[in-house]
């Protein structure tokens, strides 16, 4: 069991938006911390996408965006393209654990 | 380029021990802290273990503690993992990756970036 909570799943059809929702507790997302994302293509390692809940680095197409709204935390994908489909997963730290914590992922299927 | 790559992966039995290494390139090694971030086959990331840019402060998951240890060698830009009592849960890809840490009027975070493409260690009798 993850201590961040994401769908298993979504999809949507080429060109189209799909959000992933990140949902925590009052011990990380709803003390304030920051929520980073990351892409894992199929056999790949992950790749940093997002920090701090929205800050894109270079190189990551502007499809892909973060927002945040109190301790609601989600990653859009607009115009979604077939090399999107990857497992997505979502980053924070802890403070009664005392370290960071992932989501559990959720796989994009672009259909 | 920026590269990480570890190695000492391989199949132990339960019990056992193994040690983990990865080597960085590209960048300076002793300005970042490093963690291990392990994946189960299948299922999602797991964050194991962390270490400052000295080694002055190491941090471990619960599932862990007492039984691994996190160390760098800045002199050799390397980052290790001493894995004992080896459980067949602790069976996983490990990757370690880079820490980048920031600070907010709040709290000082960090991320990870990049990753290293990881060494599979299976704990099987």
């Amino acid at each position: 069991q993850s201590v961040l909570t994401q769908p298993p799943s979504v999809s949507g059809a080429p060109g189209q938006r799909v959000t992933i929702s990140c949902t925590g507790s009052s011990s990380n997302i709803g003390a304030g911390y920051d929520v980073h994302w990351y892409q894992q293509l199929p056999r790949t390692a992950p790749k940093f996408l997002i920090s701090d809940n929205s800050n894109r680095p270079s190189g990551v197409p502007d499809r892909f965006s973060g927002s945040r709204s109190g301790t609601s935390v989600s990653l859009a994908i607009t115009g979604l393209q077939a090399e999107d489909e990857a497992d997505y997963y979502c980053q924070s730290y802890d403070s009664s654990l005392s370290g960071s914590v992932f989501g559990g992922g959720t796989k994009l299927t672009v259909l | 380029e920026v590269q990480l790559v570890e190695s000492g992966g391989g199949v132990v039995r339960p019990g056992g021990s193994l040690r983990l290494s990865c080597v960085a390139s590209g960048f300076t090694f002793d300005d970042y802290g490093m963690s291990w971030v392990r994946q189960a086959p299948g299922k999602g990331l797991e964050w194991v273990s962390g270490i400052n840019w000295n080694g002055g402060s190491t941090r471990y998951a619960d599932s862990v503690k007492g039984r691994f240890t996190i160390s760098r060698d800045n002199a050799k830009n390397s980052l290790y993992l001493q894995m004992n009592s080896l459980r067949a849960e602790d069976t996983a890809l490990y990757h370690c990756a880079r820490q980048v840490r920031y600070c907010t009027s709040a709290s000082c975070q960090n991320y990870f970036d990049p990753w290293g493409q990881g060494t599979l260690v299976t704990v099987s009798s």
